[in-house]
């Protein structure tokens, strides 16, 4: 079965600093990871996706993401946030074997001080 | 790019009435959508896996026959919740992904918020 773990359920940062949100995953085999972002009240936009090749996924926004095997990890990262950043950050989990259905993390509400 | 359009965004209505979401997907075929709960500040639960044409695929501990969902075309799947209650009150998302294309993300609707009063 898959799994998703999101550490830190809140982060505070200060615009203009760096921001990076943790995910580890469980699957037996590759899976395909994703970021999403969520706005209060609004459906879930993509911010990137890995299915294969190149680890590090550069994604929309400015985001990028790392997908270390050896660690089942997927952390995502900002060089420098913008209050718009402001929201909910789901990491999930799919594979073609499981029907490509996601299994979504717990969440972390980034919250962006002035 | 792949866009999933869900209807209505907002509904209210007095308990023990059934509502119907609509999920289409606007320029792509989508054999199998899902759709997803998710309670306020938590994550996202998935419920089943509606399939075109045929019976859809219910997560463990999800009610079929109060959640009853319609994949009628490749482009719309419809959940129907009967008879409902308070406790039935959430924020409900469809997905679907370009299954044309090889490997794709799944992308989401907006949401639905249904309140039951």
């Amino acid at each position: 079965a898959q799994s998703v773990t999101q550490p830190d359920i809140h982060i505070t940062v200060s615009e203009g600093a760096s921001l990076e949100l943790r995910c580890n995953y469980s699957y037996g085999a590759t899976p395909y990871l994703f970021w999403y972002v969520q706005s209060p009240g609004q459906g879930l936009q993509l911010l990137l996706k890995y299915f294969s090749g190149d680890t590090l996924v550069q994604g929309i926004k400015g985001f990028e993401a790392e997908f270390k095997r050896s660690q089942s990890s997927f952390n995502l990262r900002k060089p420098s946030v913008h209050w718009s950043d402001a929201a909910e950050y789901f990491c999930a989990v799919g594979a073609k074997a499981a029907g490509n259905k996601l299994t979504f993390g717990g969440g972390t509400r980034v919250l962006v001080k002035p | 790019g792949a866009v999933v359009s869900q209807h209505p965004s907002w509904v209210i209505c007095k308990s023990g009435t059934s509502v119907k979401i609509e999920c289409r997907s606007l320029d792509f075929q989508a054999t199998t959508m899902f759709w997803y709960r998710q309670f306020p500040k938590q994550s996202l639960m998935l419920m089943a896996t509606s399939n075109e044409g045929s019976k859809a695929t219910y997560e463990q501990g999800v009610e079929k026959d109060k959640f009853l969902i319609n994949h009628a075309s490749l482009t719309l799947s419809t959940l129907t919740v009967t008879s409902a209650h308070p406790e039935d009150s959430s924020f409900y998302i469809c997905s679907a992904r370009d299954e044309s294309r090889g490997n794709q993300p799944q992308h989401f609707g907006d949401g639905t918020r249904l309140s039951i009063l």
